[in-house]
């Protein structure tokens, strides 16, 4: 299916455990972001990349770390969550890096 | 500091009435403007954009928004809104720089109730 998907949809971890979570777009688009989403302050972006192997980081990076060695793939990975880390996590992409089309969301508990 | 601010977290309408909510921003120069919506148990849906030009823009579903430089905001509106307008509404405002892609502030949201 075309378009930008999110997987897994639900995750429940414990504190200290590694989680990663995963995105897909199928439009070629040349610029993908993480953001969270928590209440009270609207989406915050977390990293964004421009391009195959080239990332950098946006507003909260802080216990996160990205990859991009494809341009279709995003993942996002907490190294050792924290249960600040509970939040809806949302994927997105673009051409420009200014419309934004995003995915379905994550929605990430850290116990 | 550069800010996005959405006055009002929640706004209850009846159907068939107006909406207008609010953005406003703080930037240095004239900034790209965004609104988004989204549902509930959704991602966000681009509404609407301005670049340059007319500062009246249109959007999908019946939605307008008016760029006012002088007050700097980017409010949005709607005629007649249906019960399917429920959901929350994002303003975003983006800015380049010389040597990258630039910043991407997202507003925190407002509510949006319609009543029958």
């Amino acid at each position: 299916d075309a378009g930008i998907t999110q997987s897994p949809r639900y995750k429940i971890t414990e504190t200290g455990r590694q989680v990663t979570l995963m995105c897909h777009q199928t439009w070629s688009h040349s610029y993908m972001f993480w953001y969270r989403q928590d209440l009270g302050h609207g989406l915050r972006l977390i990293y964004y990349s421009a391009a195959a192997d080239i990332t950098d980081k946006g507003e909260v990076p802080d216990g996160y770390v990205v990859s991009r060695s494809k341009t279709e793939n995003f993942p996002l990975t907490l190294e050792s969550a924290t249960r600040s880390q509970t939040s809806v996590y949302f994927c997105a992409s673009s051409e420009s890096g200014w419309e934004q089309f995003f995915g379905p969301g994550t929605r990430l508990t850290v116990l | 500091a550069q800010s996005v601010t959405q006055p009002d977290i929640h706004i209850t309408v009846s159907e068939g009435a107006s909406l207008e909510l609010r953005c406003n921003y703080s930037y240095g120069a004239t900034p790209y403007l965004f609104w988004y919506v989204q549902s509930p148990g959704q991602g966000l849906q681009l509404l609407l954009k301005y670049f340059s030009g007319d500062t009246l823009v249109q959007g999908i579903k019946g939605f307008e928004a008016e760029f006012k430089r002088s007050q700097s905001s980017f409010n949005l509106r709607k005629p007649s809104v249906h019960w399917s307008d429920a959901a929350e509404y994002f303003c975003a405002v983006g800015t380049m720089t010389t040597d990258s892609w630039g910043k991407f502030q997202f507003g925190a949201g407002t509510q949006v109730v319609v009543t029958p």
